[in-house]
């Protein structure tokens, strides 16, 4: 059975910094790209960063880009989401998800809320 | 970056009645090695999204039959085609054809 499960989301200031971690098992992980999803309060699905299954080659969205660094340990089985210069708009849910040109499964996801 | 436009908004459904979503994106979604890459996500109340369907028409695992899609290049469209309580919740189309990877704004499913 495949299992993800995201951690690591908390209160942080404006300007913070935050890390994620996205545990998985019941795949082959180093087998799958991963990607991380998120979603604001009541709004929609945002793709934000895909990372290769040897973490070669990673992807972000412009939103993020240079602020935000997706990487993984597959020694651990576990992807990560390095979250720097944090503003109020990164508030939400951040779901991590392997990719094969789809989203086959997802986490419960982890709360980042930015707010003074 | 590749559009996705989901209509309608809001649909109010009879139970047992069929539903139907569509999807429009900007350019078509053919990829270079023939495939689709357009897939469907319900989401229900207080959940993680769920995978219904990958490339246009082919049901995950577990997903019923009354769930189906089609399409072909920049339209497409899923069915339910007789909606039941459990399938409540807000449904995305989402491309992987390129990076960014774009998701529709949603179509919420209600019950009337």
């Amino acid at each position: 059975e495949v299992q993800l499960l995201e951690s690591g989301g908390d209160l942080v200031q404006p300007g913070g910094s935050l890390r994620l971690s996205c545990s998985a098992s019941g795949f082959t992980f180093i087998s799958y790209a991963m990607t991380w999803v998120r979603q604001a309060p009541g709004k929609g699905l945002e793709w934000v960063s895909t990372i290769s299954g040897s973490g070669s080659s990673t992807y972000y969205a412009d939103s993020v880009k240079g602020r935000f660094t997706i990487s993984r340990d597959n020694s651990k089985n576990t992807l990560y989401l390095q979250l720097n210069s944090l503003r109020s708009e990164d508030t939400a849910v951040y779901y991590c998800a392997p990719y094969d040109r789809s989203m086959s499964y997802w986490g419960q996801g982890t709360l980042v809320t930015v707010s003074s | 970056d590749i559009v996705m436009t989901q209509t309608p908004l809001s649909s109010p459904v009879t139970l047992g009645q069929p539903a139907s979503i569509s999807c429009r994106s900007s350019q078509s979604l053919v990829q270079s090695d023939g495939n689709t890459y357009l897939s469907w996500l319900q989401q229900r109340p207080g959940q993680p999204p769920r995978l219904l369907i990958y490339k246009i028409s082919n049901r995950f695992s577990g997903v019923p039959d009354r769930f189906s899609g089609s399409g072909a290049g920049t339209d497409f469209t899923l069915k339910i085609s007789r909606v039941e309580a459990e399938d409540v919740g807000v449904y995305y189309c989402m491309q992987a054809k390129q990076f960014p990877l774009t998701f529709g704004g949603g179509t919420k499913v209600e019950i009337k």
